[in-house]
């Protein structure tokens, strides 16, 4: 069973880097047929996709979030790891991350498999 | 890309039925058939529910059933159980590898 956990710091000051790390377990994470994403969703708003990363180190970003948002992989430690720079209150949110697969009978890399997400909190 | 519109909550009482919509635009939902539907219990993973508009993951329920005309994509919860109270969110790709949108989210309660 795939299982995915995010951790990090929950409060982050402002103009800071907000880091946090997926662990991934179940799942070899170096597989062509799974590609990992971070998606986050501020209180009382929709879920906002950041961004993913392939086994390959390749990343896409949202464009909004592209100037402050890395992404990386470390395949070794089946882990991988979102940072976002200069974070303003703006950032606040509940982060999640997410292995993107296909799905039985479709051809679409759906995020099927989520953390329990970890709260995020901008703040002074 | 905005947001696809859904309902901010529904409810219904045990056994009955309930329909959670969905709307895009020619973009996204009305383009592509890459609709997934998410349920959240509190505290939570998501769990994808519906794929491909209308197909299940093994282990769903058939009383979860998705659909969708033109711009509108729907999830309808069948028989409705105490367990399916939850948030339900949609989810589309929008045309590129960077666009995905999520639906704004819904709160399903059973009476």
């Amino acid at each position: 069973q795939v299982q995915l956990q995010e951790s990090g710091p929950g409060l982050v000051k402002p103009s800071e880097t907000l880091s946090l790390t997926c662990a991934v377990s179940g799942d070899p994470i170096n597989s062509a047929s799974s590609y990992w994403t971070w998606i986050r969703q501020p209180a009382g708003k929709g879920l906002e996709w950041i961004g993913r990363v392939y086994t390959s180190g390749s990343t896409n970003y949202n464009p909004s979030l592209a100037r402050r948002v890395i992404i990386s992989i470390d395949t070794s430690k089946k882990q991988f790891s979102l940072k976002v720079n200069s974070v303003t209150a703006a950032d606040t949110a509940v982060y999640y991350c997410a292995r993107e697969s296909p799905l039985r009978g479709s051809d679409y890399f759906y995020m099927d498999v989520w953390g329990k997400g970890t709260p995020v909190i901008v703040s002074s | 890309q905005s947001a696809l519109t859904q309902p901010r909550s529904v409810s219904g009482s045990l056994g009955q039925s309930v329909t959670i919509s969905c709307i895009g635009s020619s973009s996204d939902v009305g383009a592509y058939d890459y609709v997934s539907w998410y349920q959240r219990h509190p505290g939570e993973a998501p769990k994808v529910i519906i794929y491909d508009v209308n197909k299940r993951p093994s282990g769903v329920p058939n009383r979860f059933s998705g659909s969708k005309f033109g711009y509108r994509a729907s999830l309808t919860i069948s028989g409705l159980q105490a367990e399916d109270e939850a948030d339900y969110f949609c989810y589309s790709f929008a045309g590129s590898y960077y666009d995905v949108i999520f639906g704004g989210g819904t709160k399903l309660t059973v009476l």
